[in-house]
């Protein structure tokens, strides 16, 4: 079982719907949790953070948390071609030896049409 | 502000040659991560180092190699290198002790 594990896509979606990513995650005690969009060609940007349980509102971005189920998804809103990208899920493990190492998973491709 | 540097931008190196990469953080953060992404792959972990120490080491052979400077800046060292190591390296600064962590441009390196 890979530790944090995304559907690789591609997610075709229509200009100004609702695109959801999942993510899921199996280190039980990990706490923290990001998703960063990644353009061809370029480096991870960091998008959202996300540490407690529930949802987090930023702009057309909200991340949500489940916990005891283990998941965590990223909704964009109204989305844009320019959203087209990789959106890589981030865990830091729970017991990561006093340092944070970001565990990765590979990443789903989003693809908005006009 | 600048964010994280990197240099150079791209590297085309033979087998059993050396490499050494390099990156700033942002101004005020005093711990640098790298990182390595292999085509259609997720990045992953290679070192951290806080206050100059390093602080934890993942799963890469010891051909790899890093420091962090007095001035907070590091560098990545790979020996004999082998065709396998044709990567995007990446290096994130975080600030502190926190969670987030913002990634360089890269360093694209080939390996012939």
């Amino acid at each position: 079982q890979k530790e944090v594990e995304q559907n690789s896509g591609p997610l075709s979606v229509p200009e100004g719907a609702i695109a959801s990513l999942n993510c899921t995650y199996s280190d039980r005690g990990s706490q923290s949790f990001f998703w960063y969009r990644q353009y061809s060609g370029k480096s991870p940007e960091l998008i959202m953070f996300i540490y407690s349980n529930g949802d987090k509102e930023d702009g057309r971005f909200t991340a949500q948390l489940n916990k005891a189920s283990q998941y965590v998804s990223l909704l964009i809103r109204d989305s844009q071609p320019s959203d087209s990208a990789t959106y890589l899920c981030a865990v830091i493990p729970g017991f990561s030896g006093g340092y944070n190492k970001l565990i990765f998973g590979a990443g789903t491709r989003l693809a908005v049409h006009p | 502000d600048a964010g994280v540097t990197q240099s150079p931008t791209h590297l085309i190196k033979t087998r059993g040659q050396h490499v050494t990469l390099r990156c700033s953080p942002i101004s005020g953060h005093k711990s640098v991560s790298w990182y390595q992404q292999v085509l259609g792959q997720g990045p992953q972990f290679i070192f951290q180092y806080y206050e100059k120490e390093e602080r934890g080491r993942g799963n890469f052979p010891d051909r790899f190699s890093a420091r962090q400077f007095p001035n907070y800046s590091s560098e990545l060292n790979v020996n004999a290198l082998l065709l396998g190591d044709s990567a995007l390296y990446l290096c994130a600064s975080t600030l502190g002790r926190s969670y987030e962590q913002y990634f360089g441009p890269g360093t694209r390196l080939t390996v012939t």
